[in-house]
């Protein structure tokens, strides 16, 4: 069965930290790795990664993938309290007929929260 | 693009009642995925449709759920009989295979709370 572990389950820092999210992955046929950001109501997609040392970076955010140790990181610098949320990690595993979308294996997520 | 809409955003039923939840795709969109999620086992795919077919329901959790795409634009999840432990956030999301890389767009879920 396929599998995403993700760490710590929780997070509580000061605005200006540094912090690091952890996904970890067990799957059968890996494709890419997704991070979301969940607030109170939907995810929303923040980055792809497909190849292993490649570092995605918008703004005070970035993600690398090792895909010989399976897994990722995902940094954010500056911490806002805008950042407080869930920040989920997800693989896609290609689908199982030619032609047809894959599908995405989550983690539980880790709970981010930014005080003053 | 108004993004994926789902509805109700909130259901508050007693046990044995039938819900319905329905959701419609971003245009253009041709896969579509729904979603269960609780404290406890977070995110899970139930069930996803690529042209409006299923392909793969191995997700849902029993016979008392099931789902349908009739057409591009909307797809509707059905609990019946409901119970208490069906109780949970459904998230609806949609993806364009090809280009985008399968990048899935959630809805913004509705809170089902079974009695």
């Amino acid at each position: 069965e396929d599998k995403v572990v993700q760490s710590p389950l929780s997070l509580v820092v000061h605005e200006g930290d540094t912090v690091t999210l952890n996904c970890s992955y067990e799957v059968t046929n890996f494709r890419s790795l997704l991070w979301y950001k969940q607030e109170k109501k939907a995810p929303t997609f923040l980055f792809m990664l497909t190849s292993s040392g490649i570092e995605k970076k918008s703004g005070r955010l970035s993600s690398i993938l090792d895909k010989k140790e399976l897994f990722s990181i995902l940094n954010i610098t500056a911490t806002q309290t805008g950042d407080s949320a869930v920040y989920l990690c997800a693989v896609e595993v290609p689908p199982p007929y030619t032609g047809t979308a894959s599908k995405l294996t989550f983690g539980t997520g880790t709970r981010l929260q930014v005080t003053l | 693009d108004a993004g994926v809409i789902q509805s109700p955003r909130h259901e508050v039923t007693e046990m044995g009642q039938e819900v319905t939840l329905r959701c419609k795709p971003i245009s253009g969109h041709n896969s579509l995925f729904w979603y269960r999620q609780t404290m406890m086992r977070g995110l899970e795919l139930l069930i996803y449709f690529n042209n409006n077919v299923p392909i793969d329901d191995s997700g849902m959790p029993e016979d008392r759920f099931s789902a349908k795409m009739p057409n591009a634009s909307f797809s509707t999840l059905k609990i019946q009989p409901s119970e208490p432990r069906d109780s949970a956030v459904y998230f609806c999301a949609s993806s364009l295979r090809g280009l985008a890389k399968n990048i899935q767009y959630f809805g913004a879920g509705t809170r089902l709370s079974v009695l």
